[in-house]
């Protein structure tokens, strides 16, 4: 079937530190990929996507590699500000079905 | 750009109540509306996905009865909550996917459904 596995359910970092939260799926055929970001409040917002395998995306300093081989979606960024508090998910699209399937997300908390 | 508007933003209803909530997408057309409802432990369940021109089609553990929807046009799309108890609160997001970017869903900032 189709799943997204995001093994951190928090992170913790102070600012200027390097973001990493993993991320794995697991499907069929060549799927698009997401992160998406939702701030207290609000609804999830789209922060990057890819649509080919072992092509990258990038927002907002942030980054994720689309690795086929590894079944590995990974969201990096260099420099985090508190501003980026916020929950983050990765994300699995299939065109076929019109569906999308989200990780259980990671809690980012950035202290100044 | 893709905008998604949600409202109400927060409601309160007495338990055996229903209450309707509505979802527009501006600035594209939404040819499919998937509404969710996200438990406070932050996970997603998709409730329905309703495709212009196709059936609803609903999850398991929800049904028309239960949670109607309407999406007369490419714009906007409908869901009510019918008979609500506590069971039934949560988050309630639309995701309006893009004609033009198909694979892309655009979330509005969800109707919050708290049930006494």
């Amino acid at each position: 079937g189709n799943s997204v596995t995001q093994m951190q359910g928090q992170v913790t970092l102070s600012e200027e530190e390097f973001l990493f939260i993993n991320c794995t799926y697991s499907t069929t055929g060549y799927p698009t990929l997401f992160w998406y970001v939702q701030y207290p409040g609000e609804g999830p917002q789209l922060l990057l996507k890819v649509t080919t395998a072992n092509n990258k995306g990038s927002s907002r300093g942030f980054e994720a590699t689309y690795d086929k081989g590894t079944t590995s979606f990974h969201l990096q960024k260099a420099s985090v500000q508190e501003s980026d508090s916020a929950v983050y998910y990765c994300v699995l699209g299939r065109n076929s079905n019109n569906r999308i399937f989200f990780g259980d997300g990671t809690q980012l908390v950035v202290k100044p | 750009g893709a905008l998604v508007y949600q409202y109400p933003r927060r409601t309160i209803c007495k338990s055996g109540t229903s209450m309707r909530m509505e979802c527009q997408a501006v600035g594209f057309q939404a040819t499919s509306v998937a509404w969710y409802r996200q438990s406070p432990q932050k996970t997603f369940e998709l409730i329905a996905l309703s495709t212009v021109n196709s059936a609803i089609k609903y999850e398991q553990n929800f049904t028309q009865e239960k949670f109607p929807i309407s999406h007369p046009n490419l714009s906007f799309s409908s869901m009510t909550v019918l008979n609500a108890y506590l069971e039934d609160r949560g988050l309630y997001l639309c995701g309006a996917r893009d004609w033009g970017v198909q694979d892309t869903q655009y979330f509005g900032p969800g109707t919050r459904l708290l049930v006494l």
